[in-house]
């Protein structure tokens, strides 16, 4: 059964860089599927970042694509978000899922969360 | 870019059938998920495929998607449903997902 799991810092200063990083285990990521970031703030809905497939290939969400970079590390089996320039409106919890991609899209399965702070 | 509407709350009484609806232009033509999330816990995917339950869903939950909007349905509601829930899409290799539903069984 595929596990996901969430690690980076939990405070981030404005106008840095957050950097997460998703541990995968029970599934090899270079299997298939896509790997994507949802993130949440505290009180509000869902909101997806990005995603990657294992070669690399990447799709962002609009509104965050100046400031985004989602990588792959195939060795490691694990991939990483990094989202720079913060502000205090990045603050949320940020999710890692494994994204199905055939005639729909769906994210089903999902790491615990990772509550990212920016403040000084 | 696209846009997918939940209403902010929907309340049922326990035993009986809860329908929450997601509005987006054409939606039918996309395929619909749903996923449920309880206070301090990740998303769970409910629906996939417009109708299709992951395994270990309950079967009183199902979907429909036609139209402008998709519909979750979950028949015989218990309180353990109660949950915030999300619909989602994908448009233009994006996802989108709604603003959520805050289901109250009381």
């Amino acid at each position: 059964q595929v596990q996901l799991q969430e690690s980076g810092p939990g405070l981030v200063k404005p106008s840095e860089t957050l950097s997460l990083t998703c541990v995968v285990s029970g599934y090899s990521i270079t299997s298939g599927y896509y790997w994507g970031w949802i993130r949440q703030p505290p009180g509000k809905g869902l909101e997806c970042i990005g995603s990657i497939y294992h070669s690399g290939g990447t799709s962002y969400n609009p509104s965050l694509k100046s400031r985004v970079t989602i990588f792959v590390d195939t060795s490691k089996n694990q991939f990483s978000l990094k989202l720079s320039s913060v502000t205090a409106a990045d603050t949320a919890v940020y999710y890692c899922a494994r994204l199905a991609v055939t005639t729909s899209y769906y994210f089903d399965s999902w790491g615990h969360g990772a509550l990212v702070t920016v403040s000084s | 870019s696209y846009e997918l509407t939940q209403p902010p709350s929907v309340s049922v009484s326990p035993g009986q059938t809860a329908s929450i609806t997601c509005s987006g232009d054409n939606l039918g033509n996309r395929f619909a998920s749903w996923y449920r999330q309880k206070p301090g816990q990740s998303p769970v995917l409910v629906i996939y495929h417009d109708t299709r339950r992951p395994s270990g869903i309950p079967e009183r939950f199902s979907g429909s998607n036609s139209g402008n909007a998709a519909t979750l349905t979950i028949s015989g509601t218990q309180a353990m449903d109660e949950a915030d829930y999300y619909c989602q899409a994908w448009d233009s290799s994006t996802v989108v997902f709604g603003g959520g539903t805050k289901l109250t069984v009381l």
